[in-house]
Order: structure tokens, then sequence, then C-alpha cells
């Protein structure tokens, strides 16, 4: 079954609103977490990598105060899209990093559309 | 980081023939994942691949494991309809290395 889940599934918001997108690891604690964005017929980018009580490390062309990421807890990453435009719309999707078995496990994505 | 790259980028089928596609990667791995997506959908994982291993099966699926090659494949067999997707190659490295994705093989099965 998942191991890494993604809520919600999909969200529709308005231009200028904040959207959050959580993502759990389900059966281990992960230090590390990863987002993804996925554009019409492209293929997946790497948008930043979540370390669990310190500061994500964005990849470069990501704004970092335009994609808000906490990884508070061990099993728990967030993603927040500030003052969503609809050049925004995209398929968000997160990695979990399990350190036991040294392995990451994809999360099934959040579609976003911003009208 | 780790990319995986896959070919084809497009096959076309007909429904109950066999599909394969590779995934080449550059580094030494961890592991490797394939994964499925359905046009607008999310990512579905099929199978986990581990460097020690050379085969494995699930259900229609066969993924095999070159490391000397630095590649991979997977077959699916007696395709349906419903294997109309794209598939993803996720090679890891271990470590936390990040892992970037190709551009995928679009499979599509005719009925």
């Amino acid at each position: 079954g998942a191991v890494v889940s993604q809520h919600p599934s999909w969200v529709i918001c308005k231009s200028g609103t904040s959207v959050k997108i959580e993502c759990r690891s389900l059966d281990f604690q992960a230090t590390t977490m990863f987002w993804y964005r996925q554009f019409p017929k492209q293929s997946l980018m790497l948008m930043a990598t979540s370390n669990e009580g310190s500061k994500a490390t964005y990849e470069q062309g990501v704004e970092k105060d335009k994609f808000l990421i906490n990884h508070a807890s061990l099993t728990l990453s967030t993603l927040t899209v500030t003052s969503a435009h609809p050049e925004d719309s995209s398929f968000y999707i997160c990695s979990a990093q399990n350190p036991t078995t040294d392995t990451q496990y994809f999360g099934p994505g959040t579609r976003l559309t911003v009208l | 980081s780790q990319q995986g790259e896959e070919d084809p980028q497009a096959l076309s089928i007909q429904e109950g023939e066999n599909a394969t596609m590779n995934c080449s990667y550059k580094t030494s791995i961890n592991n490797l994942q394939w994964y499925r997506q359905n046009s607008g959908r999310g990512l579905v994982h099929l199978i986990l691949i581990r460097s020690n291993e050379r085969e494995k099966h699930s259900g229609r699926l066969r993924v095999t494991l070159d490391t000397s090659k630095k590649s991979s494949s997977l077959l699916i067999t007696a395709s349906r309809a419903a294997d109309t997707a794209s598939y993803f190659c996720a090679p890891y490295s271990g470590g936390y290395q990040k892992v970037t994705f190709g551009t995928g093989t679009k499979l599509q099965v005719i009925p």
C-alpha cells in the first residue's frame, strides 16, 4: 500500500490566495522529503529538499518566498503556494526518504488549479 | 543527483501485445523504482528493484536491472487498454541523493 500520502489530491483556488499541500510519510519517519512540480506534458521537476527542523533547500529558479516549505515533524512536510497565480497551476508531488531502508517513496500528487 | 532517462519516449501497441520500456541512469544506485502516471493523475508505484537484484516480477510486470550497463527495463505482458499511461523510472543512489526524472515513456495500448 501507499507509504506516502498527500492532501488534498486536488485543489482549485482563486488568484491571490495561498494554498497549503501536505505530504505525510505513513510507515516511517522521514528526516528528508522532496517536492516536485509537473507542468502539463512535461516531466517532474525537483523544486526543493525539505529537511526536518531546518530550512529547505531550493533548486535554482524556485522562489523560496513563494513556495514556503515547513518540515515540522518527522512525518509531515507542507508546501504553501503563496499568492497563487494561474501560472502556478501544476501537479505537485512529494517524496519521502526512509532512512532505515535508504529508499525514497513518492506521493500520489496534488493537482493545483488557480483561476 | 541521479537522473533516469526513459526510452522510447512513446510506444504504441495493440492490446494483448507486450510492451518494453527502458531506463538508463548515470551513477551507481541503491535501488530503482518504476512509476505509472495516467494522464492528469498522480504517480502510482509499480515496483522497486534493489541493486543486488537482477529481476523482479509483479503480476504482469517484469523488471530487470543490469547495474553493469546502468540500465533497467520494464516489461508489461499481455497489455490492456488500461495500461495506457506514462511510465517513469526513479533511480536512487542512496544517502539522500536527489532523484531527477526523465520525460518518461508514453505508452498507448490500442484496443
